[in-house]
């Protein structure tokens, strides 16, 4: 059972290079989500896809912009990285909408760290 | 707006101790309520959740109850074994019209168990 990859798990970057954080789940899922997390600011949503073809801001989008490729897969792009963007970040899947009760479930993560 | 409230960590304890890490939400209407778990080095996995008013998540020994009187999902368990050792993240899902459920997260409490 695969369920979400993600793709690097560990990446450094210098301060401008840009890069693409690769996503794909197994499930069917309708939703998938990235975020990213910090110490002591939890868990925060940059974009999310309701479904394949569509795409909304979360929280904190600046600095990102995302593809949703297919139903499988959801990349996050990073086009000129700056060192605020050092992060650990994760991606997520779920049924779309009306399916308020079920899980996400989550990929492992990615570490980045811009110097 | 929709927002979770939990504990500051770190919260440590010795084995076999009784555990409580409270958690309080805002939000309008009803939303379903979540305990994830973060294993370290690994993504967030979910631990139980309740989906409406006096339900209680159970799982693993963890317990939590829905209590809307108090907007508070607090999660307990009896006995805490060393394997307990984990970030803790209390979300909430509240269904937003056309826009995806998003689930919004606080912003995590650390346990430590010590032998």
């Amino acid at each position: 059972n695969a369920g979400v990859t993600q793709t690097p798990k560990f990446q450094v970057l210098k301060t401008g290079q840009s890069m693409t954080l690769q996503c794909a789940q197994d499930m069917n899922h309708n939703s998938m989500y990235w975020y990213r997390q910090d110490p002591g600011m939890g868990l925060r949503l940059i974009y999310y896809s309701a479904s394949e073809g569509t795409t909304d801001k979360g929280e904190v989008p600046n600095g990102y912009n995302v593809s949703r490729l297919n139903k499988r897969e959801f990349s996050l792009r990073l086009e000129s990285a700056a060192p605020s963007q050092t992060s650990v970040y994760f991606c997520a899947s779920s049924e779309g909408q009306g399916y308020m009760n079920t899980e996400a479930f989550f990929g492992q993560g990615t570490r980045l760290t811009v110097v | 707006g929709n927002s979770v409230t939990q504990m500051e960590g770190p919260v440590t304890l010795s084995e076999e101790a009784f555990l409580t890490i409270n958690c309080t939400y805002t939000a309008t209407g009803y939303p379903s309520l979540f305990w994830y778990v973060q294993y370290p080095g690994e993504g967030l996995q979910l631990l139980l959740k309740a989906t409406k008013a006096d339900d209680k998540g159970s799982n693993k020994g963890f317990e939590a109850t829905y209590r809307k009187e108090t907007t508070s999902f607090h999660l307990e368990k009896g006995s805490v074994q060393v394997s307990d050792s984990a970030v803790y993240f209390c979300a909430l899902r509240r269904f937003s019209g056309g826009a995806t459920n998003k689930l919004i997260f606080g912003t995590g409490t650390l346990l430590a168990v010590q032998p």
